[in-house]
C-alpha cells in the first residue's frame, strides 16, 4: 500500500474556528490533492499540488487554502470553519513516471463535523 | 465542460454471477486515462482497473475488466464470478492531462450490493 497518512482522522469544531489537516506522504510523489466526499456529490476536488509550493484550485476551493513546503506533506487548511464543510476529507497522491500517468493513491480519509 | 455519468445509482448481483456498470463521459481532449475505484464500506478508495485510452486493448484484472468504447465515450466495468467482498461504491473516472493538469473527473458513483 502508498504510503499515505492523514491527521487528524476525526475532528469535530466549532463554527468559526480555523482547523489545519495534514496529509503526509512517503513515496516521494510529485502530486497531491485534496478531496471531500459528500453524499450526492461524489468526490470534489479541493485543491491540488503539481510540486513543493507549486498549487491550483479545484471546483470547490472557497473557504479553503493549502500549503506544500516540502514533498511529503500537503496542508488543507479552513480559516473559519463552517457547518457546509463537515465532511470526509480525502488526500491522495500520483506520480508520472517515464511518461505514464500513474493512478491516484488515496489516504484513509479524515471525518470532519463543524458545529 | 469534462463530466462522467454513472446512470446507476444502486446495482445488485447474486455471489458468482456476472455484472456490468456503466460509465459515459465527455471530453474534447483525444488523450486521457480511465480509471474505476472501489469504496468498500472501511471508506478506503481502491483502484480496480485502469485504461489508457489511445491503447485499443480493453484492461483486465482477474475478475475485473472494462468494454473501452473510446468513439462512443463508453467505459463499462464487468465484474465476474462475484464475491461477497465486492459490495462497494464503484466511481468512474478520468484524467486528461495538458499540462500541470492531472485532475481526475469522477461521477456520482454506482452502489453494489453482492447478495449471498
Amino acid at each position: 500500500d502508498a504510503g499515505i497518512t492523514q491527521s487528524p482522522r476525526h475532528k469535530v469544531t466549532e463554527t468559526g474556528t480555523p482547523v489545519t489537516l495534514r496529509c503526509h506522504q512517503t513515496e516521494n510523489h510529485r502530486y497531491m490533492y485534496w478531496y471531500r466526499q459528500d453524499p450526492g456529490h461524489g468526490l470534489r476536488l479541493i485543491h491540488y499540488s503539481y510540486g513543493v509550493k507549486d498549487t491550483d484550485k479545484g471546483e470547490v476551493s472557497d473557504g479553503y487554502s493549502v500549503s506544500r513546503s516540502k514533498t511529503e506533506d500537503f496542508l488543507l487548511t479552513l480559516e473559519s470553519a463552517t457547518s457546509s464543510q463537515t465532511s470526509v476529507y480525502f488526500c491522495a497522491i500520483s506520480e508520472q513516471l517515464a511518461g505514464v500517468i500513474n493512478e491516484q493513491f488515496f489516504g484513509p480519509g479524515t471525518r470532519l463535523t463543524v458545529l | 465542460a469534462q463530466t462522467v455519468t454513472q446512470s446507476q445509482p444502486e446495482m445488485s448481483v447474486q455471489e458468482a454471477e456476472t455484472v456490468t456498470l456503466s460509465c459515459t463521459y465527455d471530453t474534447s481532449e483525444n488523450n486521457y486515462y480511465l480509471f474505476w475505484y472501489k469504496q468498500p464500506p472501511s471508506r478506503q478508495m481502491i483502484l480496480v482497473i485502469r485504461q489508457e485510452a489511445y491503447k485499443q486493448q480493453n484492461a483486465t484484472e482477474n475478475r475485473f475488466s472494462v468494454n473501452f468504447q473510446k468513439a462512443a465515450k463508453s467505459f463499462s466495468l464487468k465484474i465476474s464470478d462475484s464475491q461477497l467482498g465486492d459490495t462497494a461504491m464503484y466511481f468512474c473516472a478520468f484524467m486528461t492531462y495538458a499540462g500541470n493538469n492531472r485532475k481526475l473527473i469522477w461521477g456520482l458513483g454506482t452502489s453494489l450490493a453482492v447478495n449471498p
